[in-house]
């Protein structure tokens, strides 16, 4: 069953921060996000873990609450460069992820 | 860098016929993936490979077939193309997550083929 994630669309401005949340109906054991471009193959971003650990790349972190099964993407002080629409997968049996339906961020000057 | 490179970006093809989808890394990976796109439905897994000749169906196999002959390649076959498998599909891969999960990685994704079916 893939992962929720809310909001669908965001629009925002340059500086602007943002969260995107990614809700599984199942028990978490880790939480891929990637980012795709328009026209451009989806880029890997990061990986979180079980055990609340967070991570960065850039001015992008993330968290991973393991009893509310959800993972949260943070932009910080957005930039024009982070435009794409962001993807969540999380582990569905060995070796495969399953990715929630993305949310599009917008990111205007 | 990893690249996974597809055949073909764009593809237009008739319903009925049998159409093949290339997809080829360099990076001697043994996990190999096809995802379909659709607006407002993200990726999907329609079939996954972890070896050779090893395949596994993923959520949306109807109407698709598969063939891994040699490690860097991995092709996806649409038997009798229909106008319902018009969408992008993206080919990844990866090298395979070890037996505890905090060694899984991540996926490195073509650019994508965007077939049309009239």
């Amino acid at each position: 069953q893939q992962p929720v994630q809310s909001p669908q669309a965001v629009i925002l401005r340059e500086g602007e921060d943002a969260v995107i949340n990614c809700s599984s109906s199942k028990a978490l054991y880790s939480v891929h996000w990637y980012r795709q471009k328009h026209g451009e193959a989806p880029v890997f971003l990061m990986i979180l873990l079980k055990g609340g650990e967070q991570k960065g790349h850039e001015k992008i972190s993330a968290s991973f609450n393991e009893k509310k099964q959800q993972s949260s993407l943070y932009l910080t002080a957005s930039q024009l460069s982070y435009s794409g629409t962001y993807f969540c997968g999380t582990e569905e049996g060995a070796q495969k992820l399953v990715f929630g339906q993305g949310t599009r961020l917008t990111i205007n000057p | 860098d990893v690249k996974v490179t597809q055949s073909s970006r764009y593809l237009v093809k008739r319903t009925g016929e049998k159409v093949f989808l290339e997809c080829v890394q360099d990076m001697d990976h043994e996990n190999m993936f096809w995802y379909r796109q659709d607006p407002g439905l993200g990726l999907r897994l329609i079939y996954f490979s972890y070896d050779v000749k090893m395949k596994e169906k993923g959520d949306i196999p109807e109407g698709y077939s598969v063939s891994r002959e040699k490690k860097e390649r991995f092709s996806l076959i649409l038997e009798s193309a229909s106008t319902n498998q018009t969408s992008m599909y993206l080919c990844a891969s990866s090298t395979p997550w070890g037996q505890d999960r905090y060694s899984n990685q991540p996926q490195h994704f073509g650019d994508g083929t965007r077939l049309s079916i009239l």
